[in-house]
C-alpha cells in the first residue's frame, strides 16, 4: 500500500498569509494520481484538487496544487476565514486507495 | 445537481452488522465508481472499498477484508455498504463518494459526498 506522509501536522497562519502543505509518498503515485480534500468539522470532504494539479469544478483560484511522483504540494495563495480547516491528501493510482493522515490549518 | 443521500445513524451491539445505503438522485450510479470512507471520532479518513456498479465488480482495503461488502442496485440508484462483526472500533461516521469525469474527459475521484452516517457499536 502507499503510504501517504502529511507535514505539517497544524499550520498557524493569519488571514491572508500564504500556506503551503506537503505530501509525501511512500512510492511514486501511478499518473501523478493524487488529490486533495478539504474538511470543515462536521462537514463531509470537499474535493479540491485531482491529477495533482487540476481544480475540481467551482473551487477557488488560490487553491493550486503541484508536485509529481512522490512529493505533491497544496497552496493557498491568501487565506480567506472559510479556509480554516484539516486538509488530506489522497492518491488513487493505484489500489487500495489512500489518504495521508491530514494538514490542520489554524488560524494564528 | 448530484446528491448523494445515505441512511440515517445507527447504534449496535459488538459482533452484529450494519448495512448503510446511499442513494443517487441527480444521475445515474451505473457509469460511475461508488467508495465507501470511514473517519472515527476525531480521526482521519479511511478507504473501505469500491464498486463498479455496471459490472458489479468491488474492491477492497485489505484491513476491511471479508469482514465489508459493498453493493449496488442499478434500478434504485443506490449502492449499500455491509460491516459485519463490529467491534467497538468501528465507531464512525461513514461517507459514501462518487466519481465523476472534468469535461476533458478526465477521470475526477470522490468528488461527491453523502452526508454522513454515524455507526456507533456500543454494548
Amino acid at each position: 500500500d502507499i503510504v501517504l506522509t502529511q507535514s505539517p501536522g497544524t499550520l498557524s497562519l493569519s488571514p491572508g498569509e500564504r500556506a503551503t502543505l506537503s505530501c509525501r509518498a511512500s512510492q511514486s503515485v501511478g499518473s501523478n494520481f493524487l488529490a486533495w480534500f478539504q474538511q470543515i468539522p462536521g462537514q463531509a470532504p470537499r474535493l479540491l484538487i485531482y491529477g495533482a494539479s487540476s481544480r475540481a469544478t467551482g473551487i477557488p483560484d488560490r487553491f493550486g496544487g503541484s508536485g509529481s511522483g512522490t512529493d505533491f504540494t497544496l497552496t493557498i495563495s491568501r487565506l480567506e476565514p472559510e479556509d480554516f480547516a484539516v486538509y488530506y491528501c489522497q492518491q488513487y493510482g493505484s489500489s487500495p486507495w489512500t489518504f495521508g493522515q491530514g494538514t490542520k490549518v489554524e488560524i494564528k | 445537481q448530484v446528491q448523494l443521500v445515505q441512511s440515517g445513524a445507527e447504534v449496535k451491539k459488538p459482533g452484529s452488522s450494519v448495512k448503510v445505503s446511499c442513494r443517487a438522485s441527480g444521475g445515474t450510479l451505473s457509469s460511475y465508481t461508488i467508495s465507501w470512507v470511514r473517519q472515527a471520532p476525531g480521526q482521519g479518513l479511511d478507504w473501505m472499498g469500491r464498486i463498479i456498479p455496471i459490472l458489479g465488480i468491488a474492491n477492497y482495503a485489505q484491513k476491511f477484508q471479508g469482514r465489508v461488502s459493498i453493493t449496488a442496485d442499478r434500478s434504485t440508484s443506490t449502492a449499500y455498504m455491509e460491516l459485519s462483526s463490529l467491534r467497538s472500533e468501528d465507531t464512525a461516521v461513514y461517507y459514501c463518494a462518487r466519481d465523476y469525469y472534468d469535461h476533458s474527459g478526465y477521470f475526477v475521484p470522490l468528488g461527491y459526498w453523502g452526508q454522513g452516517t454515524l455507526v456507533t457499536v456500543s454494548s
